[in-house]
């Protein structure tokens, strides 16, 4: 079964550190990767995604993750954060096998940013 | 273009009671997907549905159920309500253009269970 870890769960930054937020997963085939961010008191929307293609993908406001397929990682970055980052970022994992879907999620990491 | 609609946003039950909640995904898609979410545990898949079939499941006890019509609304009910399913209900739909697995989500629906 596919599985996602997040390894931070909280992490607290100053405006302009920079970020990484580290995502592996758990299968052997074919994958599409996402971050997903969920700001507060807004729903879930898609921060960037990995289908094929160049590893290194950009997203909205900055972000960007490299999938590193040997080290099973695709882990999330952002050079300078914002107030406005502050929200709950999840990594997510489709494990393509034909037409079923199943969408594994990781268990989230809290972001504060601090003016 | 409307969202993932989810009702209704927040409920209040009682343990023992059963609850239903409904999703209206984005015009077009046909794929719906349902997730708890609680802290801590980050979104657990419940089902997936597609044309009106479960096609997969989640590790749930048998009281959460769902179904799709076939106009791609879905309703996911829990019987039987315990403490411990109070948590956040998101609903999500896609299109499954070339399969990639993107989700659009609603707001959920927030229930608590006293």
């Amino acid at each position: 079964a596919q599985s996602v870890s997040q390894h931070n769960h909280h992490v607290i930054l100053s405006e302009a550190a920079s970020l990484e937020l580290g995502c592996n997963y758990s299968y052997g085939g074919t994958v599409n990767l996402f971050w997903y961010v969920q700001y507060p008191g807004q729903h879930l929307q898609l921060l960037l995604k990995y289908f094929s293609g160049d590893p290194l993908v950009k997203g909205i406001k900055g972000f960007e993750a490299e999938f590193i397929k040997s080290k099973f990682s695709f882990n999330l970055r952002k050079p300078s954060v914002q107030w406005s980052d502050t929200a709950e970022y999840f990594c997510a994992v489709n494990a393509r096998s034909g037409g079923y879907q199943k969408v594994t999620f990781g268990i989230g990491t809290k972001l504060q940013v601090i003016p | 273009k409307a969202g993932v609609t989810q009702t209704p946003r927040y409920l209040i039950k009682t343990r023992g009671q059963q609850v239903t909640l409904s999703c209206s995904p984005i015009s077009g898609h046909r794929s719906v997907s349902w997730y708890q979410q609680t802290p801590g545990q980050g979104l657990q898949f419940l089902f997936e549905y597609f044309s009106e079939t479960q096609r997969n499941k989640g590790n749930f006890p048998g009281r959460f159920s769902g179904r799709q019509f076939s106009n791609s609304r879905s309703e996911m009910n829990v019987s039987t309500l315990e403490l411990g399913d109070s948590a956040l209900y998101l609903c999500a739909s896609s299109n499954l253009a070339g399969n990639t697995g993107e989700l659009f989500f609603g707001e959920g629906s927030r229930l608590t269970v006293l």
